[in-house]
């Protein structure tokens, strides 16, 4: 079943801009992953952000998240052109049953 | 290196002719899990296993088999393919269920005719 539901579906920005890509979902969660899927190829963890983060970085990477508003976002600073890539976020639900649930995911690409 | 290993890449295939997918990490990982991937509809999960001899279906498990009797395999079986199973597979395993990174394998792009 799907939970997270990202946003946008498609982002094109210029290479150097920031990229914003938000998730949201619909139980309560124990984390939220993000992953990088780039054309057809097998995924890429990113980030994990627990229920009781707020916020956490890594390099280029900043994910925040909101478990009042049932949301997180990923914000990619000075976008490269091999940021190109589809983003998934992915929940791992308090009820779930140890399964991740995925969402539709933000196709993103960077113009050089 | 970390890694789990799909096989084949690529397949195409006629309507009822059983194939298996093969699966293998090499990390010791007691969860593993395939997925599904379709335009549109992001990933769903097919069959998990929590352990060697325990799996449980996940959201769309019809039309699917799986096996685990070795820790580090997880074969998916499609004993009678059906177009409508024409769609891109992946293998993943995690060391905790949903509790960490989930590392995948490259994908099996499946055609069945």
């Amino acid at each position: 079943s799907q939970q997270g539901e990202e946003d946008p579906q498609a982002l094109s920005i210029q290479e150097g801009e920031n990229a914003t890509m938000n998730c949201s979902y619909k139980t309560s969660i124990n984390n939220l992953q993000w992953y990088r899927q780039n054309s057809g190829r097998g995924l890429v963890h990113l980030i994990l952000i627990r229920s009781n983060e707020r916020e956490k970085h890594s390099g280029r990477l900043r994910v925040t998240l909101d478990t009042s508003k049932k949301s997180s976002s990923l914000l990619i600073t000075a976008s490269r052109a091999a940021d190109t890539a589809s983003y998934f976020c992915a929940t791992d639900g308090l009820h779930s049953n140890y399964q991740l649930i995925w969402g539709a995911g933000t196709k993103l690409i960077i113009k050089p | 290196e970390a890694q789990v290993t799909q096989n084949p890449r690529y397949l195409i295939t006629v309507t009822g002719k059983k194939l298996t997918v093969t699966c293998s990490q090499n990390m010791n990982h007691e969860y593993m899990s395939w997925y599904r991937q379709d335009p549109g509809l992001g990933l769903r999960q097919i069959y998990y296993s929590m352990n060697v001899e325990v799996t449980d279906k996940g959201d769309v498990p019809e039309g699917y088999k799986v096996s685990r009797k070795e820790k580090r395999n997880f074969p998916l079986i499609l004993e009678s393919p059906s177009p409508n199973q024409t769609s891109l597979y992946f293998c993943a395993s995690s060391l905790a269920p949903g509790g960490g990174e989930a590392f995948f394998g490259q994908g099996t792009r499946l055609t069945v005719v």
